[in-house]
């Protein structure tokens, strides 16, 4: 059973492009999660997905970042305009149907986006 | 809100000793949980060793075990018999019961010696 899958591992963008990674989540799993970590820092919470529906995007910026996960296919975490701050690493983690209390989350290997 | 906060930046051991790593955190929540998380240098993150807030007894998870301090907001994470496998950053988590969004700490970074 393979685990999380980000893609690209490692993503170079100029200022004002746009940068899109991709999260494939464990087989089964329905919710995905994006974070993000600055340097030296913890990861940050972003957005809570399930298919075709955003849960909570409290920790988003409000403009420039999106995501989505739709019924078929990866999620997708797009940040358009690109700026130097967004340089980070954005790790999405899985897990199945919250039944009650706790789901373990499951991360993948990350997308380490450069802003030149 | 919820806050996390480690204190130590960085620590070092020496190989086969044992080692505490120190975490507290800021919540009004009566029920939630607490994560030790590893991240290698591979960038992979890691789940160490989890805790309900619940639970009385302390996780333990091979040589990895934990003390909870409820009262106290506490959750330190102590490793026996350090491995040289052990060297990473190690994160503290809380989430609330019910919710998904994890709070992360800054992290500390632990080296192993031989």
């Amino acid at each position: 059973n393979a685990g999380v899958m980000q893609n690209p591992r490692h993503l170079v963008r100029r200022r004002g492009q746009e940068a899109r990674l991709r999260c494939s989540p464990m087989k089964g799993h329905s919710h995905v999660y994006w974070y993000r970590q600055l340097p030296e820092e913890g990861l940050k919470f972003m957005v809570y997905l399930q298919k075709e529906n955003i849960i909570d995007e409290s920790g988003m910026p409000k403009e420039r970042f999106s995501a989505e996960f739709p019924k078929e296919g990866p999620s997708i975490l797009r940040i358009q305009q690109v700026v130097r701050g967004d340089s980070a690493a954005y790790f999405c983690a899985s897990s199945t149907t919250i039944t009650g209390g706790y789901n373990e989350q499951f991360f993948g290997p990350g997308t380490r986006l450069t802003v030149l | 809100a919820q806050t996390v906060t480690q204190s130590q930046p960085e620590m070092s051991v020496q190989e086969a000793e044992t080692v505490t790593l120190s975490c507290t955190y800021d919540t009004s929540e009566s029920n939630y949980y607490l994560f030790w998380y590893k991240q290698p240098p591979s960038r992979q993150m890691i789940l160490v060793i989890r805790q309900e807030a619940y639970k009385q007894q302390n996780a333990t998870e091979n040589r990895f075990s934990v003390n909870f301090q409820k009262a106290a907001k506490s959750f330190s994470l102590k490793i026996s018999d350090s491995q040289l496998g052990d060297t990473a950053m190690y994160f503290c988590a809380f989430m609330k019961n019910n919710n998904n969004d994890m709070r992360f700490g800054a992290g500390t970074r632990l080296t192993v010696k031989p």
